[in-house]
């Protein structure tokens, strides 16, 4: 039972656009939702989050948009770098607790 | 600071046999996470622990697989008897209580192969 899905497996862009990665999930109550970038070889790490009670919440190049009533949350990268091709995982929890993942989106930027 | 510690990184096994991942969680974080990463289902809750005792654990695939956490510095995945099947990236992560977002502290992975 998939309650957060990320429906792009890969992503291709060029260096200097926007990144758009999507994401839906399905439990009304997730309140948290976070966005991991993992390398190669590596865990994954933490790049930005948002609770439930904001629309928007934007860190650098980084930004995260939330529509609750739509169940989608997307992360924006501008301008892209090489240096951010990686597989980025969409997570939600209800309770800081049980976070569950999408399945990922591999990004490649091309120089 | 040292981060979630995993062993081994690596793993070859014969189908039949017992494996058993190790985690080191960040000192002070009360709860941990075990995921698995395949390629079709990305990461997968197997289950999670807060202040060492077993919250959840409805996503360990069956009776196989086994987790424990005997203290909070240290806990373990168990799979016995492995198949092919559980072959993949098995991660253990660390969270502290006082974190308002839920960040996760992942390890680099335990590689399993299950010949």
């Amino acid at each position: 039972d998939q309650q957060v899905k990320q429906n792009s497996p890969s992503l291709s862009v060029q260096e200097g656009r926007i990144s758009i990665l999507n994401c839906d999930y399905t439990n009304s109550m997730f309140d948290y939702f976070l966005w991991y970038k993992k390398y190669p070889a590596e865990g994954p790490t933490f790049l930005i989050s948002i609770s439930s009670i904001k629309d928007k919440n934007e860190d650098g190049r980084f930004t995260v948009f939330l529509n609750k009533s739509a169940k989608h949350l997307s992360l924006h990268i501008v301008p892209s770098q090489p240096g951010d091709s990686a597989v980025y995982f969409c997570a939600a929890s209800p309770n800081n607790n049980d976070m569950r993942f999408g399945a990922g989106t591999r990004l490649t930027v091309k120089p | 600071d040292a981060g979630v510690i995993q062993s081994p990184r690596h793993e070859v096994t014969e189908m039949g046999q017992e494996v058993t991942l190790r985690c080191k969680p960040i000192s002070g974080h009360n709860s941990l996470f075990w995921y698995r990463q395949t390629m079709m289902r990305g990461l997968e809750l197997l289950i999670y622990f807060n202040n060492n005792v077993p919250i959840d654990d409805s996503g360990m695939p069956e009776d196989r697989f086994s987790a424990k956490m005997p203290n909070a510095s240290f806990s373990t995945l168990k799979i016995q008897p492995s198949e092919p099947r559980d072959s993949a990236v098995y991660f253990c992560a660390s969270a502290g209580g006082g974190s308002m977002t839920g960040e996760l502290f992942f390890g680099e992975g335990s590689r399993l192969t299950v010949l």
